[in-house]
């Protein structure tokens, strides 16, 4: 079993709609939880930063942590094109390095 | 403009040539890393360094080698040994090994 479990996906949903992103992790030392974008031929960059159980707003995206359930969700509310990426969340804790899930594939059709 | 450049964004390897991938940041970080990325497997970690002359073996290390003689640089050779090496690159600095990890835009290495 994979220290975090990802969804690959491919995921396609309407412009406007509520988008759900989730992964599922096996470690209790994960203490902080990531949610990156990376779209095609270029490098992750950070959406959102967590490191306590509940919910994290920032603009359309909402990030969601259940430490008890071992399970974090990010949300992107008002979906568009541009927002077609693939989505991968990183857990780190007292290791040295993070840990990636594998990624979901979302494309948001016009 | 603070970030990470990777270069060069496509390199094309012979057969038993060894190549070398530069990774700079100018984001005064102390943490630099580099990663593999094959499709559907996400980020595998090659290796990892906390400090100028300091650096680990991440999970797929054999075939690869590091320096660190600079705190901006953290070039990574592709050797002959990796029998596999058709894959995208991604160059990644950080803080602290508690902070978020921010990436380059990445190399395409092929085989010739």
């Amino acid at each position: 079993q994979k220290e975090v479990e990802q969804d690959p996906g491919p995921l396609s949903v309407p412009e406007g709609a509520i988008v759900s992103l989730n992964c599922t992790y096996s470690n209790s030392a994960f203490q902080y939880f990531m949610w990156y974008r990376q779209y095609s031929r270029k490098g992750p960059e950070l959406l959102m930063y967590t490191y306590s159980s509940g919910n994290k707003e920032d603009g359309r995206f909402t990030a969601q942590v259940d430490k008890s359930s071992k399970y974090i969700s990010l949300f992107i509310r008002d979906s568009q094109p541009s927002d077609s990426a693939t989505y991968l969340c990183a857990m780190g804790g007292s290791a040295r390095q993070l840990t990636f899930g594998s990624g979901t594939q979302l494309t948001v059709l016009p | 403009d603070g970030g990470i450049t990777q270069s060069p964004k496509y390199l094309f390897r012979k057969e038993g040539q060894n190549v070398t991938l530069s990774c700079e940041q100018n984001l005064n970080h102390d943490a630099m890393y580099w990663y593999r990325q094959d499709p559907g497997q996400g980020l595998r970690l090659i290796y990892y360094s906390q400090i100028v002359n300091d650096f680990q073996k991440g999970d797929i290390a054999e075939g690869y080698s590091v320096s660190r003689e600079k705190k901006e640089s953290f070039p990574l050779t592709v050797t002959s040994a990796q029998k596999n090496p058709t894959a995208f690159y991604l160059c990644a600095s950080g803080q602290d090994s508690n902070q978020p990890q921010h990436f380059g835009d990445g190399t395409r290495l092929s085989i010739l």
